[in-house]
Formats: structure tokens, sequence, C-alpha cells
């Protein structure tokens, strides 16, 4: 059984702050994908990375940079110096490397005001 | 930019009616996904096809949705009758699988989401 926990329901920042969310995983399996993906007010879904569970770098991409520890099973994504457009929801979502079922978290709700 | 897209975005439509829901996926995919979208229940995968054949439909309930793939660049889902807790944002994703050196296919590494339905049954 998979399952992924996103704690912060909400996160409210002023622009230019930093924003940190939270993803925490279970797994029994030893090799999996771990995802992001955004969905802004529009509606759609839009995939920021992926990471596999061999590789534990961490990955910056302009602004968003991922950090991915094993060890605590968490795949915590960064958001520096926040601008309005970054105001969305997050999704944290697992899925094991034979399988295409994504378990997805419950999504955190960032607001960047003004 | 190769995008998957939907049609409708928007639907409303009253109990018992059928509602048919479109998907393009993005050219070259051969993966394809349906979701569904509640406040209650999140994210859910209905089923999804390789190569149009169906794999998994288990998320899906039997007896008043189906889901199909007359062509490679068409899914449908398709709700008969619909009812009031059908109401939701239905998403379709695509992906690409490729086979393996050893005859196994390779997994389907990102699902690309289009932009949803939203289906309101009143």
């Amino acid at each position: 059984a998979q399952k992924v926990t996103q704690a912060q329901t909400e996160i409210s920042v002023v622009e230019k702050e930093d924003v940190t969310l939270d993803c925490v995983y279970e797994t029994r399996d030893t090799t999996y994908y771990l995802f992001w993906y955004k969905q802004p007010p529009s509606g759609e879904l839009v995939f920021l990375i992926r990471r596999n569970s061999f590789d534990e770098q961490n990955e910056i991409s302009g602004r968003y940079s991922w950090n991915f520890q094993k060890s605590t099973s968490s795949f915590n994504f960064t958001i520096t110096a926040s601008q309005v457009v970054d105001s969305a929801v997050y999704f944290c979502a697992l899925s094991p490397l034979d399988d295409y079922k994504l378990s997805f978290g419950a999504g955190t709700t960032v607001t960047v005001r003004a | 930019d190769a995008r998957v897209t939907q049609t409708p975005r928007h639907k409303v439509t009253e109990m018992g009616q059928e509602v048919t829901m479109r998907c393009q996926p993005i050219l070259g995919h051969n993966t394809v996904f349906w979701y569904r979208q509640t406040m209650m229940q999140g994210l859910e995968l209905l089923a999804y096809f390789r190569n149009r054949a169906p794999l998994d439909d288990s998320g899906m309930p039997k007896d008043r949705f189906s889901a199909e793939m007359p062509d490679a660049t068409l899914a449908t889902l398709k709700i008969q009758p619909s009812e009031p807790r059908d109401s939701a944002v239905y998403f379709c994703a695509s992906g690409l699988t490729t086979g393996t050196s050893g005859g196994f296919w390779a997994r389907a590494d990102t699902q690309y989401f289009g932009p949803g339905t939203r289906l309101t049954v009143l």
C-alpha cells in the first residue's frame, strides 16, 4: 500500500518570502517515483518534477528546489522568493516503478499575497 | 508545445442524462489515464489504457461508467445515466510507455494532464 501525506493544508505568504511544502510518503516498494504537480486556479495539473528513488540528489530549477531524503521518506518542495503567480494547489505523488498508479497527497494550497 | 486536450471544459446536465467526455492525448503517447477529482476524495484513478487496450478500470463504477479508445488520438469517458454524485472534475492524462529489451513493458514515467472537464449533474 502506498500513502502520501501533505500535512499542510494551506500556506499563506507575502510575496518574496520563501515557502516550503512538506511531503511524506509510505511505500513497501524499494524502487519508486516521486512527483510534484501544480494546480493553478485555472484548474489544470502541471507536471513539475519526477524523482527516481535511486537518486537522492537535490534538484534546483529556477526558484524551485526539491529535497529528497529517503531516510525520512520525505520529498519537500521549496519556492524561493515567492511570486503571486505561484499561488496554486501543489500535489505530491508517488508510484512504483512497475505500476502506473499514482497515489496523490491531499494537496497544499499556497496563497502568495502581493 | 504538445498538450493533452479535453472537451468539453464544462458540462452541466440533469440527472439521468448521458455524458460523454473526450480526450486527445499528446501525439505519440500510447498510455492514457482517466482521473476524477473531488473535494472529498481528491484525485482518483478511474481507468487507463495502453495502445488503446484497457489495462485497469478497477477504479471506475462499472454499472454506469465506460471508457474507450476508438483510435490512438481519442479517448472517451461516458457516464450513463449520470447522477449528482458524479459531479467532479475529470482529468485525462497521457504518457509514453516503451518496451524493454527483455520483452517486458516499461512504465509511463510521467503523466501529463489535460485541463479537465468540470461536470455538474443537477
